[in-house]
Order: C-alpha cells, then structure tokens, then sequence
C-alpha cells in the first residue's frame, strides 16, 4: 500500500507567478483534502475534493483552486502569488466506508517559498 | 476565533517522563479528535484518536483522555524517549462527509536523554 505522495518538494516562485502543485492519494482513498501550514503554526484547511468536486472550502480565497482526476489524484493551484503564500502545502487523503473518511493521512508536503 | 485552544506551547521533559498536552474545543459539533505528530521537515503523521463516546484511548505509549463535559482533552506520552521529540498537534472534525481538521497551534516536545 502506498502512502500520500506530493510533488515537487520544494518551489521558489515570484510574487504574482502562479504555481501547481500535485498530490496522489493513498491506495484505496478517493478524498484529498489540501491544507497550509505556516511556519510554526497548524495546518489550516483550504479545500476538500471528492469524487472529482469541491466538497468544502476554508477561508482561502478564489485565487486558490483545485482539482480532483478520475484515480483520485489531485492538484492545487494558486494564481498571483503573495508573500504570504509561503509556506508548507499539505495534501491528505482519507478513505471511503463508514467512518473511513475521518481518518486522514498527510503527505509530507511541498515548502513554497514566494520571493 | 481560535476554535481548538492547545496548550503548552513548548514542553521539555527528561527521557522516561510523562508529557501531558491539552487541548480545548468550542464546537460541540466536532466529534473526531486525532492527534498528530510532525518532525522537522515532514508532514504530520497520525498518532492516536477518539470519539466523544469514550473517555480513554490507548495504543501503545500514548494515551488519549476525553472530558466531554469540560470540552477538553488531553494527550499522555508514557515512559518518553528522546525519538518522541517533535511537534504534536490536536485537531478536532466534524461529523459528515466535509468533515475537515481544525488544528491547534502545536505543542513543541523535546525529550532530554
């Protein structure tokens, strides 16, 4: 069984560039839900996705978007880079079946840094 | 509002302590609470969680304990070693199928040998 794998590790962009990042879920999970982590802080929800749709959004703006393929693999996007953009992008996945979906599993992240 | 208040923010203990981590919820509608551990440079990984029906989980050396009443809960490192040193964090979810993890702010462990 593989675990929750994410590309790339590390990206060093320009304040208004736009930036793609990947994730691929665990074997047998069909929900990714994407997370950013400040430094020094918890991870703070952005978006979940399944079965290819949005399935709820934290307090990110529009700029931030996503997207969910037919094996469950995910992307995340972020258009006009801000400094505060920089960070650790987390991507979890979580299974399906009762109770399944509560247990969600990080990947080890992708370190953004916006110059 | 911060809605998962942890505490403390650092903790040093000598190897074989026991580190306690607290954490308080507001929304009583959350009715998952994991626990997560992270190192340096990794994504955070999953330690231990309970439901609100029980007020005590163990597997292995950590222990999670749960006061429903109070809104708190807690997590216990028996016999620490210095390989636990890390940063824990709490985080609580709500039922449902968008249920997301609404973390604390971490707990920074760092176990003496």
């Amino acid at each position: 069984e593989t675990g929750v794998t994410q590309s790339p590790t590390h990206l060093i962009k320009t304040r208004g560039q736009q930036v793609t990042l990947r994730c691929s879920s665990q074997s047998g999970h069909n929900t990714v839900s994407w997370y950013q982590q400040a430094l020094g802080q918890g991870p703070q929800f952005i978006f979940q996705y399944y079965r290819e749709e949005e399935n709820g959004r934290g307090n990110f703006p529009p700029r931030f978007s996503g997207l969910q393929f037919p094996n469950y693999s995910s992307e995340l996007n972020v258009n006009a880079l801000e400094l505060d953009d920089s960070a650790l992008y987390l991507c979890a996945s979580s299974g399906q079946g009762a109770g399944k979906f509560y247990e969600q599993y990080f990947g080890p992240g992708t370190r953004l840094t916006v110059t | 509002q911060q809605q998962v208040k942890q505490s403390p923010q650092s903790l040093i203990v000598q190897k074989g302590g026991i580190p306690i981590i607290n954490c308080a919820y507001e929304n009583t509608a959350f009715d998952y609470f994991p626990w997560y551990q992270q190192f340096p440079g990794k994504g955070p990984a999953l330690l231990i969680a309970i439901r609100p029906d029980v007020s005590e989980k163990k597997e292995g050396r950590f222990t999670i304990s749960f006061n429903k009443s109070a809104k708190q809960f807690s997590l216990h490192i028996m016999d620490s070693q210095p390989g636990d040193s890390a940063t824990y964090f709490c985080a609580a979810q709500r039922g449902g199928s968008q249920g997301n993890l609404i973390f604390g702010k971490g707990t920074k462990l760092s176990v003496k040998p």
